[in-house]
């Protein structure tokens, strides 16, 4: 059964940083790519981060690229986020994916989350 | 980016079909999936490229569409549907998602 679970979350002031974490079982963790998504409370869904199978390809949107690194340890089967220079909006709860690569690129399995909050 | 649209809620009995609709502000070819999420829980699959049924997922559920016109339907309606449909698109750069629709069953 695949699992993901994220840990890492909580309150954080705004300029600071903070590191997700997610750990992953129930299937070969080096042969999907991985992805965070967040969802802000009472809010839709936002692609974060996609890492590639070895970690040598990142992905991210414009609202978080240059702040935000996403990276793997595939002897572990885990994923992380670097959160740094966070703002009130990063506030979120941020899901771990599982990710379809090309052409597809759909997530097929998400993890509980974890709550990211930042604030003063 | 590319903006989906998404209407906000629907109600329907059980029993009943329903069609949630997903409207994309620029062609996104057949590359729209489909994601339930009940409340206080993380999302899960259901269609993957407009109209393939993801694992373990009932076939009540199936999608349709191309180009920039999606629609999940839901036939027939259980109790236990109730939850927010989210699409999303994966043909332009960066994936977006729609802002989901609440299904209530009457």
């Amino acid at each position: 059964e695949v699992q993901l679970v994220e840990s890492g979350g909580g309150l954080v002031q705004p300029g600071r940083s903070l590191k997700l974490s997610c750990a992953a079982s129930g299937f070969t963790f080096s042969n999907y790519y991985m992805a965070w998504v967040r969802q802000a409370p009472k809010k839709g869904l936002e692609w974060v981060a996609t890492i590639s199978t070895s970690g040598s390809r990142t992905y991210y949107p414009d609202s978080v690229k240059g702040r935000f690194t996403i990276s793997r340890d595939n002897a572990k089967s885990s994923l992380y986020l670097q959160m740094n220079s966070l703002k009130s909006e990063d506030t979120a709860t941020y899901y771990c994916a599982r990710q379809i690569a090309a052409p597809y690129w759909y997530f097929d399995f998400w993890g509980p989350g974890t709550m990211v909050t930042v604030s003063s | 980016d590319t903006v989906l649209t998404q209407s906000p809620a629907l109600a329907v009995s059980p029993g009943e079909r329903v069609s949630i609709s997903c409207r994309a502000s620029e062609g996104v070819n057949s590359y729209m999936h489909w994601y339930q999420q009940k409340p206080g829980q993380q999302p899960k699959l259901l269609i993957y490229k407009a109209s393939n049924l993801a694992s373990g997922v009932p076939a009540r559920f199936s999608g349709s569409g191309s180009g920039t016109d999606f629609t999940l339907t839901i036939d027939p309606v259980e109790a236990d549907d109730t939850a927010t449909y989210f699409c999303q698109q994966s043909w332009n750069d960066p994936f977006t998602f729609g802002s989901g629709t609440k299904l209530e069953i009457k």
